[in-house]
């Protein structure tokens, strides 16, 4: 069965401060890759997805990068995190092709203070 | 920009009574879901809804699709104190490939 895993579940940084939050799946092969950002009391923001490893597309301009260094992991970065950059980070997965739906990982609360 | 948003924003019912919570939206689409997310945690696929279709059931969930008006429902039959949580529809939109489009969601709380 296909598993998706994400970590930390929470994070206090401080300001300037460098992020690495990690997603990966199991179970599948090729699969769509998203993360997403749910400010409190919102909806979620798609911040990045991708088709496949390297295919990065970026929704959003912003203090984030993401990269995809195998087919099933997908990283979110930041070098100077920003206080705007708080929220609850969730990483996603859905089939190569075709309409689906997604599968979410339990996501990081990150702080930044 | 939000494509969907719900209404109502908050909703408080009592056990065994229905619960029906409506999505709107702007664009044309190729399919409309709805999530389920309980307080910090990740979300939960419930239904998948296609653009040519109307009207689809999943146990006590209902989901009706009007592309003529832009807008979508959920009714969950029967509430129970355990459906207590946040619900989102997300769009799939024509030409968008399979990125979903998340509305601001529907605060549902059943009471015993």
């Amino acid at each position: 069965s296909q598993t998706i895993h994400q970590w930390p579940a929470t994070l206090v940084q401080p300001v300037g401060s460098p992020l690495s939050l990690e997603c990966t799946v199991e179970g599948t092969s090729n699969p769509n890759l998203y993360w997403y950002r749910q400010a409190a009391g919102r909806g979620l923001q798609l911040l990045f997805y991708s088709v496949g490893i390297g295919q990065i597309s970026s929704e959003v301009p912003q203090n984030l990068s993401a990269s995809r260094p195998q087919d099933r992991q997908f990283i979110l970065s930041s070098k100077k995190l920003l206080l705007s950059d708080s929220g609850f980070y969730l990483c996603a997965w859905s089939k190569e092709r075709g309409i689906g739906g997604y599968t979410f990982g339990s996501g990081t609360r990150l702080t930044v203070v | 920009s939000q494509q969907g948003e719900e209404d109502p924003q908050a909703l408080s019912i009592q056990e065994g009574e229905n619960a029906t919570m409506n999505c709107s939206y702007k664009t044309s689409i190729n399919n409309l879901q709805w999530y389920r997310q309980n307080s910090g945690r990740g979300l939960v696929h419930l239904i998948l809804i296609r653009s040519n279709e109307r009207e689809k059931h999943s146990g006590r969930l209902r989901v009706t699709l009007d592309t003529s008006k832009k807008s979508s429902s959920l009714l969950i039959t029967a509430s129970r104190a355990a459906d207590t949580a946040s619900y989102f529809c997300a769009t799939s939109i024509t030409g968008g490939g399979n990125k979903l489009t998340f509305g601001t969601g529907t605060q549902l709380k059943v009471e015993l």
